[in-house]
């Protein structure tokens, strides 16, 4: 069966700090690979995605994320991270036989001054 | 491109009212997607459309929750009748054929008093 992880549910960076966001996925083929952002109060806004290709993507925001299928990841980064980056960030993969996505429990990430 | 309408955007009602929320997905996607996000559950996919026809229900809760989509631009998630434990807020997302990507609205906030 399909699922994600991601295995840190808070992380407190410092502004200007680097950021890593681990994301391990589980599904037998080539997934669908996505991160999605959520402010307080707000919906869930797509930051980047990975279909194939270059395994190294650009999002927005300043975000990128690699694709390492050895290892069943997708983690998030970001070389300096901004106040307003504070969000919830979710991992979601999508097979290729199907349109549903398998979201993650998400990580909290707080920005601290 | 106004992105996905979700109405209304809060709702309190008390329990054993009936709740209608509103879905307008982006034109010309072809799948819906109803979700409900709740602390302890995190995101959980209720129901998914194509083209007007619901394909996977599976995550509706129980028979107090209905969907329909009555056409391409237009859907309701119903719940009757509400209950406390139905407090959450309700995401509903759409998707081109063929693109994966999920676009989601801003979500409903419900509270059942």
């Amino acid at each position: 069966a399909q699922s994600v992880t991601q295995p840190d549910i808070h992380i407190t960076v410092s502004e200007g700090a680097s950021l890593e966001l681990r994301c391990n996925y589980s599904y037998g083929a080539t997934p669908y690979l996505f991160w999605y952002v959520q402010s307080p109060g707000q919906g869930l806004q797509l930051l980047l995605k990975y279909f194939s290709g270059d395994t190294l993507v650009q999002g927005i925001k300043g975000f990128e994320a690699e694709f390492k299928r050895s290892q069943s990841s997708f983690n998030l980064r970001k070389p300096s991270v901004h106040w307003s980056d504070a969000a919830e960030y979710f991992c979601a993969v999508a097979t290729n036989t199907g349109n549903q996505f398998y979201f993650g429990t998400g990580t909290s990430l707080t920005v601290i001054p | 491109d106004a992105g996905v309408i979700q109405s209304p955007r809060h709702e309190v009602t008390e329990m054993g009212q009936e709740v209608t929320l509103r879905c307008k997905p982006i034109s010309g996607h072809d799948y819906l997607f109803w979700y409900r996000q709740t602390m302890m559950r995190g995101l959980e996919l209720l129901i998914y459309f194509n083209n007007n026809v619901p394909i996977d229900d599976s995550g509706m809760p129980e028979d107090r929750f209905s969907a329909k989509m009555p056409n391409a631009s237009f859907s309701t998630l119903k719940i009757q009748p509400s209950e406390p434990r139905d407090s959450a807020v309700y995401f509903c997302a759409s998707s081109p054929t063929g693109r994966k990507t999920q676009y989601f609205g801003p979500g409903t906030r419900l509270l059942v008093l």
